[in-house]
C-alpha cells in the first residue's frame, strides 16, 4: 500500500469553527490533492499541490483553503465549517512524470467530518 | 467540461457475472480506470486501460472500451460477495495532474 496517512479519520465540529485536516506522504510524489465524497456526486476535487508552495483550485474549493509547506505534508482548512462541509475527506497523491506510471492515483483511509 | 457518467446501483445474484458501465465525454483521455471502495475506505485501483486498446483481462475482470462511444465497463466473472463494494470509473489524460471521477456504482451481491 502506498503512505498515505490521513487525521484525524474522524471529526465532529460546530458549525463556525475552523478545522484543519492533515495528509503525509511517504513515497515522495509531486502532486497532491483534496477530494470530497458525497452521496450521488462522486469524488469531487476541492484543490490540489503540483509541489512545496504549488496549490491551485479544484471545482469546490469555496470556502477551504490548502498549503504544502513540505512535499509530504498537505494540509486542508475549513476557515469557518458549515454544515454543508459535513462530508468524506479523501487525499490522494500521483507523480506524473513517472515513467513507469500510468498515472494512478493512491488514496488515503478518508477523514470523515461532521459539522453541527 | 469532462464528465464521467455511471449507473448508482447495481444488484446480482452470487456465482453470476456484475457488467458495470460508464460513458465519458473527454475524447483526450489516455487512461481509462475502475477503481473500487470497500465500506469505510479509500479507493483502489482494480485495473487500468490505455485509450488506444480495446480490452483487458486480468483474471475475473474484464474491461471493455469503445472510443467511438466513449464507453467503458467493468466485467466481473463469477461474482463473489467480496466484491460488494462501491466502483468508481474514473479518466486522465498523460502528464496532466486532473482526474474526472464518476458517481460511482454501489454494487451489491446477493448470497
Amino acid at each position: 500500500d502506498a503512505g498515505i496517512t490521513q487525521s484525524p479519520r474522524h471529526k465532529v465540529t460546530e458549525t463556525g469553527t475552523p478545522v484543519t485536516l492533515r495528509c503525509h506522504q511517504t513515497e515522495n510524489h509531486r502532486y497532491m490533492y483534496w477530494y470530497r465524497q458525497d452521496p450521488g456526486h462522486g469524488l469531487r476535487l476541492i484543490h490540489y499541490s503540483y509541489g512545496v508552495k504549488d496549490t491551485d483550485k479544484g471545482e469546490v474549493s469555496d470556502g477551504y483553503s490548502v498549503s504544502r509547506s513540505k512535499t509530504e505534508d498537505f494540509l486542508l482548512t475549513l476557515e469557518s465549517a458549515t454544515s454543508s462541509q459535513t462530508s468524506v475527506y479523501f487525499c490522494a497523491i500521483s507523480d506524473p512524470s513517472q515513467l513507469s506510471s500510468y498515472n494512478e492515483q493512491f488514496f488515503g483511509p478518508g477523514t470523515r467530518l461532521t459539522v453541527l | 467540461g469532462e464528465d464521467v457518467e455511471q449507473s448508482l446501483f447495481l444488484s446480482v445474484r452470487e456465482g453470476d457475472s456484475s457488467v458495470i458501465n460508464c460513458t465519458y465525454t473527454d475524447s483526450s483521455s489516455t487512461y481509462l480506470y475502475w477503481y473500487k471502495q470497500e465500506p469505510g475506505a479509500g479507493l483502489q485501483l482494480l485495473t487500468y486501460i490505455f485509450s488506444n486498446m480495446d480490452m483487458k483481462q486480468d483474471q475475473r475482470l474484464t474491461v471493455l472500451l469503445n472510443k467511438k462511444d466513449k464507453h467503458l465497463s467493468l466485467r466481473i466473472a463469477d461474482t463473489q460477495t467480496g466484491d460488494s463494494a462501491i466502483y468508481f470509473c474514473a479518466e486522465s489524460t498523460s502528464g496532466t495532474y486532473k482526474y474526472i471521477f464518476g458517481t460511482g456504482t454501489r454494487l451489491k451481491v446477493l448470497a
